[in-house]
Parts: structure tokens; C-alpha cells; sequence
């Protein structure tokens, strides 16, 4: 079946623009995930929404960060007043609904984000 | 000392050989345990998940757990090239109630020659 899909697959933009980076999670996934891929960092949390519950965004780096998520489904993950040090991969992640125990995440492919 | 620690190689063997990643962590709230592939400018890839200690087999990968020694290793039997790869172990638990939250390690690149 499709799976997780994200759009767009790279974008450029000038410092101080604002964008907004589309997941798509796979079917029937009530859990969904922005992490973030730098060269120095390695793979970090950003946001967790399940369902109608309010989202976790303990790990959103700063206010220029925000996301949301309509209808249960697709997710927009949007940055303002974008810097260099947001250059990074953006992944997005779904999962079935968790029941308290762990959750087998499944990845898209990423929007590479550059800033210039 | 970072929650998860991953040696980033670069690890290169021959085709055929048997291949070991391993990770060690320092969060005993650590639960679930997981090991994802990543090829280049691709998203990551769930390979094996487990939870607690102990062992998991799907057809060449092995997983094993060890949360006395606070450490996890991914075994690859019959290594292939198209294996070649970034491994990246992660995990997740009951720390602040958050067991969906991943930690990962940085990844190790695998190269594996035909």
C-alpha cells in the first residue's frame, strides 16, 4: 500500500521567507510525527499529534515553528522567518494508535530544506 | 553524555560477511527498541523492533537487546550490497510518560563490496 508521502521532495529558500513542508500519512495511521535530520544532530523530535489529543511540541526549536494537523490526516509543518541553521531534512512519520505501550514508526522520504 | 551513543563507522566488508552495528545508551527508561536503514536521500526505514530484552530474527537481521548492559546490536547474516546503507538505532520509553518520542543514534554507514 502508499505510504508515507511528503511534499515537496527539496525546496530553497531565501533567509527570512516562510515555508510549508506537507505530510501525507499512510491510511488509517492516527499517530503522526515531524522529526528533523541535520548532518550535526543526527534525527530529532519536533511535534506528535494522535487523534483529537493536543499535539506534543516539546521538541519545535524555537516559535518560528508551528503545525498542524486538519481532519485526523494531513499535517503542514511551517517555519517563519526561516534561518540557515533550519537547513535540514524534514521527516514526517505515522503510526497506528498507540495503547500505551511503543509505536513502530514508518518514515516518507523527507523535504530537504536549504536556506540561503 | 549523549542519550544514545552510535559508532558512525564507516564500516566496510566484503559480500558474504556477517555484519554487527551496536548502540549503547544511558536511559534505563528505554523500552522499545528499534533499528531503521537509510539509503541515501531516502527517508528511514524500519528493519526490527523489539521491546525489552532479548532476541528477534527476520531472515538475515538479528536483533538483540541487552538492557542490563544498557547496549542493543543489529546482526546482518549473508551481507548483500544492496545493504549498503545508514543504520540508525532508536528507542523510545517511559521517560516523561513520552514512549512515542524516538532517540537516535547517529547512524553508521555500511559499505558492503561484491
Amino acid at each position: 500500500g502508499a505510504g508515507v508521502s511528503q511534499s515537496p521532495s527539496n525546496k530553497v529558500t531565501e533567509k527570512g521567507k516562510d515555508v510549508e513542508l506537507r505530510c501525507d500519512p499512510i491510511s488509517g495511521h492516527t499517530a503522526l510525527y515531524w522529526y528533523r535530520q541535520s548532518l550535526g544532530q543526527g534525527l530529532e523530535f519536533l511535534i506528535y499529534f494522535q487523534g483529537n489529543s493536543a499535539p506534543d511540541k516539546s521538541g519545535l526549536p524555537s516559535d518560528r515553528f508551528s503545525a498542524e494537523r486538519t481532519g485526523g490526516s494531513v499535517s503542514t509543518l511551517t517555519i517563519q522567518r526561516t534561518q540557515q541553521e533550519d537547513s535540514a531534512v524534514y521527516l514526517c512519520a505515522s503510526s497506528l494508535a498507540q495503547s500505551g505501550g511503543g509505536s513502530e514508526q514508518y518514515f516518507g522520504p523527507g523535504t530537504r530544506l536549504t536556506v540561503t | 553524555q549523549k542519550e544514545v551513543e552510535q559508532d558512525p563507522g564507516p564500516l566496510s566488508v566484503p559480500e558474504g560477511a556477517i555484519v554487527s552495528l551496536n548502540c549503547t545508551y544511558s536511559n534505563s527508561a528505554f523500552q522499545y527498541f528499534m533499528w531503521y536503514r537509510q539509503y541515501s536521500r531516502k527517508g528511514p526505514e524500519l528493519l526490527m523492533y523489539t521491546y525489552s530484552s532479548g532476541n528477534k530474527e527476520d531472515g538475515r537481521f538479528t536483533a538483540q537487546v541487552d538492557k542490563s548492559s544498557k547496549y542493543i546490536s543489529l546482526f546482518i547474516r549473508d551481507s548483500q550490497p544492496s545493504d549498503s546503507a545508514t543504520y540508525l538505532c532508536a528507542m523510545s520509553g517511559r521517560s516523561g510518560g513520552s514512549n512515542y518520542k524516538l532517540t537516535f543514534g547517529k547512524g553508521t554507514l555500511l559499505t558492503v563490496n561484491p
